[in-house]
């Protein structure tokens, strides 16, 4: 069974930019869940989304947003882009609500 | 809120030693999962281990291991006879029951040498 996909894997962008961050889950799998790695921070909850809808939601500014499809695939985008953003986002998914796997991330770097 | 704090940052030990990861947490929830994620280079995050909250038992999956004790708030992990490809850096993360968010520590970067 395929893992987790991100694209792009690296993404470089200026700032006052808008970005889309794209992944695919699991087949199978309905929950998909977005954080941010960054040295100062470390990991940090994004939100989560199951089934369409979003069933969970960290403390981030509403420049970060995201949405589900039907077919469980994920976007995640961030406008008006910050250097501050500059991180490895990860995508993970589950069935439900337990193991989370997570994909190999996308590294954006904010000029 | 929930907290997990690893408070190692680095170790480094020399092939086939035994390596333990220390993990406190904390959480107002009853029922909770526990987990340990491994990060190599590539930046991927690796799932090792889960624990649910109701259950203390204490096992071993090949050369890994892990000792939960509610009662300290603590879940630490044990790679036994370490080899060099465990060089990673190692994340104890905790979750409610419901729904998926996990709060992550701030990692522990183990050093293998050969």
């Amino acid at each position: 069974k395929a893992g987790v996909t991100q694209t792009p894997r690296y993404l470089i962008k200026t700032r006052g930019q808008q970005v889309t961050l794209s992944c695919s889950p699991i087949s199978g799998h309905r929950s998909v869940s977005w954080y941010q790695q960054t040295p100062g921070q470390g990991l940090q909850f994004l939100f989560e989304y199951f089934s369409e809808t979003q069933r969970n939601k960290g403390n981030f500014p509403g420049r970060f947003s995201g949405r589900q499809f039907s077919n469980s695939r994920s976007e995640m985008n961030v406008s008006t882009l910050e250097l501050g953003d500059s991180a490895l986002y990860l995508c993970a998914s589950s069935w439900s609500g337990e193991t989370q796997y997570f994909g190999p991330g996308t590294r954006l770097l904010v000029l | 809120a929930q907290k997990v704090t690893q408070a190692q940052t680095e170790i480094s030990v020399v092939e086939k030693e035994d390596v333990t990861l220390d993990c406190v947490y904390e959480t107002r929830d009853t029922t909770y999962y526990l987990f340990w994620y491994k990060q190599p280079p590539s930046g991927e995050l690796v799932f090792l281990i889960r624990r649910n909250s109701f259950d203390e038992q204490n096992e071993i999956s090949g050369r890994y291991s892990w000792n939960f004790q509610k009662s300290t708030s603590s879940f630490n992990f044990t790679i036994t006879a370490s080899q060099v490809v465990d060089s990673a850096v190692y994340f104890c993360a905790l979750s409610p029951a419901a729904g998926n968010k996990l709060t992550f520590g701030g990692g522990t970067r183990v050093l293998v040498k050969p």
